[in-house]
């Protein structure tokens, strides 16, 4: 089976750095993917990490260690519009279906 | 990437009808699939549509309850049949597209 953990909130204020964690155990690993989703809409991608290490995409980063089942996504200079939820998502490399962790909800505050 | 379209995007309905979505790809993808996000959770997977082949449902999802076509490379549809209020979600269709999921903006369904 899949098991996928992630903090359910996390509140940081605006210029600040956040880390959301996530830890996963499943049967099979094609990839980990990070979406920010604000309330109501679509889930929008961020990142994709297959291999370890990290992945900087602007203010957005995220880090992959696959022996220890381990991602983060970092948020630096947060801003309110950052408020939102992150999912992290593992994908099985048979059918590359996604199984999502419940989420991260983050709160900026000014 | 990858733009999706989705229609409709909300649809307020009456319990024991049936609702179809669709879902339209403007690239052509081999791997499509149907996702329901229920109030305050996360997405849970309804099936696998992939062109050519019968839909692959998740447990808990069945064909009659969710038929799905997938006619061709860029478009599919899912029907939400004999409805409850229970089944007041959002329905996302996303595609693997370049070795990314991409996600439409969803279909936000509320049965009555």
């Amino acid at each position: 089976g899949q098991n996928i953990d992630q903090p359910t909130e996390m509140t940081a204020t605006e210029g600040a750095i956040v880390q959301i964690n996530c830890t996963y155990q499943t049967s099979g690993f094609n990839g980990l993917f990070w979406y920010q989703q604000h309330a109501g809409e679509a889930p929008t991608f961020l990142s994709y990490n297959v291999l370890d290490g990290l992945e900087e995409k602007g203010r957005f980063s995220s880090f992959l260690s696959r022996s220890k089942g381990y991602s983060y996504l970092l948020l630096k200079e947060l801003q309110m519009k950052d408020s939102a939820s992150y999912l992290c998502a593992v994908r099985d490399p048979g059918d590359y279906k996604l199984s999502f962790g419940a989420g991260t909800t983050v709160t900026v505050r000014a | 990437s990858a733009v999706i379209s989705q229609k409709p995007s909300r649809d307020i309905c009456q319990r024991g009808t049936s609702l179809t979505i669709q879902c339209q790809v403007d690239s052509q993808v081999t791997m499509m699939f149907w996702y329901r996000q229920q109030p305050g959770q996360s997405l849970t997977l309804i099936a696998t549509a992939n062109q050519g082949s019968e839909a692959t449902y998740e447990s808990g999802f069945v064909i009659d309850k969710f038929p799905i076509s997938r006619p061709n490379l860029t478009f599919s549809t899912l029907t939400v049949s004999n409805m409850s209020p229970e089944d007041s979600s959002i329905y996302l269709c996303s595609v693997d597209f370049g070795e990314t999921q991409y996600f439409g903006p969803g279909t936000r369904l509320l049965v009555l």
